[in-house]
């Protein structure tokens, strides 16, 4: 157990919906992360929250915006759905962004758009 | 732009040393290596960064290169469940993932 929460572990929705996704850091961290891994696909980096702030932004689509709230927990939503964002979402967590600080993930939370 | 190169598959026999390279000749000064695994559809696991020194803990060494151009993660003594999708990872701050190596571990 990495100590990151993600919630709702399982989702199914309809094309056109809207979905968040949720996620607890590790008690103590103050940066997230937010990836898609599509099937058979790789990690791809989604975007990065540093103490509330957006910090780096990778490979986001306009539909997708995250936020991070002042108790450091973290949503990702997800709008105008596509059956192309069908994926597991992983969230991590790390102490601070700096050099050398490890990242622990969640374990996921798998969304299927139908 | 791949900051790391890794080969795509390999096979170790189970209680064998598992050697996995992985190639960053564009490293920064400020960069670390870091190494994760992901088994199956489970979120990446942590095993082991470093930023010139060879490292070691419970799970793995990490093997890196003078001049830091290339590393070697090792498995000193691979099991089935090491079986995973092995990922390097250069970086100074975010994490972003390549297309990692397929380690297959054979009884």
């Amino acid at each position: 157990d990495s100590g990151v929460t993600q919630t709702p572990k399982h989702l199914i929705t309809a094309t056109g919906q809207r979905v968040t996704l949720r996620c607890s850091p590790r008690s103590g961290d103050l940066s997230v992360y937010w990836y898609q891994q599509s099937l058979d696909q790789g990690l791809q980096f989604l975007i990065q929250y540093y103490n509330g702030e957006e910090r780096a932004k990778g490979n986001i689509l306009e539909r997708f915006s995250a936020q991070q709230f002042p108790d450091l927990h973290s949503e990702l939503n997800l709008s105008s759905l596509e059956l192309g964002d069908s994926a597991l979402y992983f969230c991590a967590s790390s102490v601070a962004p700096d050099l050398g600080n490890t990242i622990y993930f969640g374990e996921g939370s798998w969304l299927t758009v139908v | 732009d791949a900051k790391t190169t890794q080969p795509p598959s390999m096979d170790c026999a189970e209680g064998r040393a598992a050697n996995l390279p992985c190639n960053h000749s564009t490293i920064s000064g400020n960069e670390y290596v870091y190494w994760y695994r992901q088994i199956h559809s489970q979120g990446p696991q942590y095993i082991i960064h470093g930023l010139k020194n060879n490292e070691t803990n419970e799970m793995a060494s990490l093997i890196i290169t003078e001049d830091r151009k290339s590393s070697t993660l090792i498995l000193p003594h691979a099991t089935l469940r090491d079986t995973a999708v092995y990922y390097c990872i250069v970086t100074n701050n975010d994490m972003r993932f390549g297309a990692g190596t397929r380690l297959t571990v054979k009884p």
